[in-house]
């Protein structure tokens, strides 16, 4: 089946320093990738919108200069937190759509990156 | 904002089956019924979808009324590593749409 690899699980940085989060698609293209992020206890919520080739779209509230996003290829999207803050610490998920399957269980996700800024 | 309406949290005896319901009054007739579910500090799980018919796979059974505003996950022997978060979410059937996740609900299963 479909595999995305997420890479870090788990990151420790200091205040002011950035982030890097990778995200794979391991046997599929995936044009469109999707980033959450995750309080304890709390739901997923959609960051942004990954696209190959052109700029992410960003959900309202999301700074776009504070998570940058780049889908340089078919099977690969990552998110940099800069200048990373203490509240900026989360477990951030990343999603990728296998475009062969038309359905919602083309949606595989990461393992996640859980993120601690000290 | 999720289109779907979950209870927070729920038990079940290890052994039994594990009824899951959710509220979709609002769906569309092109919208899907997807079923993920989240293990703790993991990646959601795709578990099951449906659009009118009621489906079964090797995991769980999805039952969907008829007027499709709701449904319910059936998980038919539970297990303790079925305890997860589980997210009902009502989804157009093309295109690139995100899913959109709600509360879910938080299934506890006890020995």
């Amino acid at each position: 089946g479909a595999v995305v690899s997420q890479h870090p699980s788990r990151v420790i940085c200091k205040s002011g320093t950035s982030v890097k989060i990778e995200c794979r698609s391991l046997d599929f293209q995936a044009t469109t990738m999707f980033w959450y992020r995750q309080f304890p206890k709390k739901s997923l919520m959609l960051m942004a919108t990954s696209n190959e080739g052109s700029k992410a779209t960003y959900e309202q509230g999301v700074e776009k200069d504070k998570f940058l996003i780049n889908h340089a290829s078919l099977t690969l999207s990552t998110l940099t937190v800069t200048s990373a803050h203490p509240e900026d610490s989360s477990f951030y998920i990343c999603s990728a759509r296998d475009m062969d399957r038309e359905h919602g269980y083309g949606y595989t996700f990461g393992s996640g990156t859980r993120l601690t800024v000290v | 904002d999720a289109k779907t309406t979950q209870p927070p949290s729920m038990d079940c005896a290890e052994g039994r089956a594990a009824n899951l319901p959710c509220n979709h009054s609002t769906i569309s007739g092109n919208e899907y019924v997807y079923w993920y579910r989240q293990i703790h500090s993991q990646g959601p799980q795709y578990i099951i979808h449906g659009l009118k018919n009621n489906e079964t796979n090797e995991m769980a059974s999805l039952i969907i009324t008829e007027d499709r505003k709701s449904s319910t996950l059936i998980l038919p022997h539970a297990t303790l590593r079925d305890t997860a978060v589980y997210y009902c979410i009502v989804r157009p059937n093309s295109g690139n749409t995100p899913l959109v996740f709600g509360k879910g609900t938080r299934l506890s299963v006890i020995a």
